[in-house]
This record gives structure tokens, C-alpha cells and sequence, in this order.
């Protein structure tokens, strides 16, 4: 099955700075998103990007499907931004709704 | 819309025990999974629903697990007998052609 690997595993930051998370995948897909997972475990949808680049806020995200990446960016960041993100890929030999998660990016935003 | 409920929050259980955990999806939403989350194996989709069919229930782990889709606003996930090794949190997602909505899970600890 298609494989999604994501990068850094673990990102510390201090309020303010930016990063950017990334998202490998080895195939074509369909459908990618992007979740983060807030430190009380709730897991929140922020980008539903099969392609394109989309922005929320302090928030963006590019995929390049040709090859089969997406970025995650995060501006100004704030302790809140703090949790672990998510990307989640359907395969285009799917033919279903079947999102396959990555092993997430931790972070954390000190004040 | 109140979301993707799910129910219990928590449910801690002895070895051996039966345990049923439920859920809502949102209204008007067609697919429904369930995935498992633990640290060692990250999040993994047990089973997927679309208008009410199980489609692919390749990631259930074993016969132990079943599950149901009654009618559009319900599921359950049952586990007999359950072990020790079923400890995890369980989301229940549901979704219409776009993004995945995660309740906020049922976190099971069998003992």
C-alpha cells in the first residue's frame, strides 16, 4: 500500500517563529489532509488539499501531486500550535475514502 | 452540528469483558471509519462504512473485533473477549466527499 512519511519528527520552537512540516508519499493520490492532534487528543482537520495550495489564517498548505509531496506552514506560531500534525493520503488506486496517516510531526511552541 | 459523538469517553474493563463503543456521525455524512491509536503503532483504520456497508475491513486485528453500522446514525465497534493488548484510544470519523471529522475518541484500558 502507499506509504506516507512525514518530517521533522519532533520540531521545538519558540512563540513567533515559523516552520514548515512536510509530507512524503509514494504514490499518487486522490485526497491528502492535514489534522492536528491538540494535547488533550482531539484530532482537528485543517486542510482537506488533494492539490493547490490553501490558507487558514496562520495557517497553509501546498500539495504538489506530480511530486508527491505537501507542505504544511505555520506562521507566527503560539503555544496553542502546540500538538502533533497529521498528514493522511488515500491512494488513487483506491477508489475509496480509505485515509492512510503518517507517523505525525511533534511540536512544541514555548513562550 | 455537534460533531462526530462518540461514547463512553472512557471505559476501563477487566480481561475477558465484552466492550461496545458507539457512534454518532455527523448528519448527512456517508462514510464512517474506525481507527485505533496507540503509541506503538500510531493510527490505524480498523474498518470502513460507506451508506452503511462495511467496504474494507482489512485492518480489524482479529475476530475478536466486529463491527456494526446499523443505520446512518449509528455505529459500534465491539470487542469479546477483550485483552489487555486492546488498550488504546478508539476514534470513530465520519465524512461526505471532503474532510474527515474526528469525534473525540473512547480511551479503553483493559486490565
Amino acid at each position: 500500500g502507499i506509504q506516507v512519511e512525514q518530517s521533522p519528527p519532533d520540531l521545538i520552537l519558540q512563540e513567533g517563529a515559523n516552520s514548515t512540516l512536510r509530507c512524503n508519499f509514494s504514490d499518487s493520490v486522490n485526497n491528502l489532509q492535514w489534522f492536528h492532534q491538540n494535547p488533550w487528543g482531539q484530532l482537528i482537520n485543517l486542510f482537506y488539499i488533494p492539490s493547490g495550495t490553501k490558507q487558514n489564517g496562520r495557517l497553509s498548505a501546498t500539495t504538489v501531486a506530480t511530486e508527491r509531496y505537501s507542505l504544511l506552514y505555520i506562521s507566527s506560531s503560539q503555544t496553542t500550535d502546540s500538538g502533533v500534525y497529521f498528514c493522511a493520503v488515500e491512494g488513487s488506486m483506491e477508489n475509496t475514502d480509505k485515509l492512510i496517516f503518517g507517523t505525525g510531526t511533534r511540536l512544541q511552541v514555548f513562550p | 452540528d455537534a460533531g462526530v459523538i462518540q461514547s463512553p469517553r472512557h471505559e476501563v474493563t477487566e480481561m475477558g469483558q465484552e466492550v461496545t463503543l458507539r457512534c454518532k456521525p455527523i448528519s448527512g455524512h456517508n462514510s464512517l471509519f474506525w481507527y485505533r491509536q496507540t503509541m506503538m503503532r500510531g493510527l490505524e483504520l480498523l474498518i470502513y462504512f460507506n451508506n452503511n456497508v462495511p467496504i474494507d475491513d482489512s485492518g480489524m486485528p482479529e475476530d475478536r473485533f466486529s463491527a456494526k453500522m446499523p443505520n446512518a446514525s449509528f455505529s459500534t465497534l465491539k470487542i469479546q473477549p477483550s485483552e489487555p493488548r486492546d488498550s488504546a484510544v478508539y476514534f470513530c470519523a465520519s465524512s461526505f466527499v471532503g474532510p474527515l471529522h474526528f469525534g473525540n475518541g473512547t480511551r479503553l484500558t483493559v486490565t
